[in-house]
């Protein structure tokens, strides 16, 4: 099945400081990135879709200058979080797709974001 | 804006019994999936389901869709401790190109 890895597990920075995660398709080209953030004891958010080599779509009510995403290749995006505070503490996840316009089932393993 | 509402939230079983956990969405879909979430962990997809009356087994869980109703349901058989997780549906209305999560059924099976 499809591999999706995502880098690095977990990470622990400081308040103002900026965290990169990424997330790599190893066995497909992936032509749109999906990128989630999941709360203590709640669901999935989808904050933003990417299409390779197109700008990112954010969801309603998540600043795309905070979180900046790339999707400069069919193998690998980026999340960055940009002078992160101790509310962007979250568990973020990405899933890659095959096809524009679909969304995936294939899921990297998450990362555990805690920003003192 | 699509809606996708699961029930119960929470749900104690004893081994060996049987229980359903639904799915409800508000809009046309093209695909529902069901995911299962240990502790800590990623999600890890269990089903896909694509059409109207689609069935899909695996082991002791069963999903099926009922696009009619807007209805999907998963059923799991004679539960064994193993099975304890959140289960999510996501839905993907037609044409959106993203998925939608329900809030999630945490299932704990007791001996």
């Amino acid at each position: 099945g499809a591999v999706v890895s995502q880098h690095p597990s977990w990470v622990i920075c400081k308040s103002g400081t900026s965290v990169k995660i990424e997330c790599r398709s190893l066995d497909f080209q992936a032509t749109t990135m999906f990128w989630y953030r999941q709360f203590p004891k709640q669901s999935l958010m989808l904050m933003a879709t990417s299409n390779e080599g197109s700008k990112a779509t954010y969801e309603q009510g998540v600043e795309k200058d905070k979180f900046l995403i790339n999707h400069a290749s069919l193998t690998l995006s980026t999340l960055t979080v940009t002078s992160a505070h101790p509310e962007d503490s979250s568990f973020y996840i990405c899933s890659a797709g095959t096809k524009r316009g679909r969304s995936s089932a294939f899921f990297g393993q998450g990362t555990r974001l805690t920003v003192v | 804006e699509l809606k996708v509402e699961q029930n119960p939230l929470f749900l104690s079983m004893q081994e060996g019994k049987n229980y359903t956990i639904y799915c409800n969405y508000s809009t046309t879909s093209d695909r529902l999936y069901w995911y299962r979430q240990d502790p800590g962990k990623s999600l890890e997809s269990l089903f896909v389901l694509l059409s109207n009356g689609a069935v899909k087994q695996e082991g002791r869980l069963m999903a099926s869709l009922d696009t009619k109703a807007r209805l999907s349901t998963l059923h799991i058989t004679a539960a064994v401790h193993d099975l304890s997780a959140t289960y999510f549906c996501a839905v993907e209305a037609t044409n959106a190109g993203k998925s939608t999560f329900g809030d999630g059924t945490t299932l704990t099976v007791k001996p």
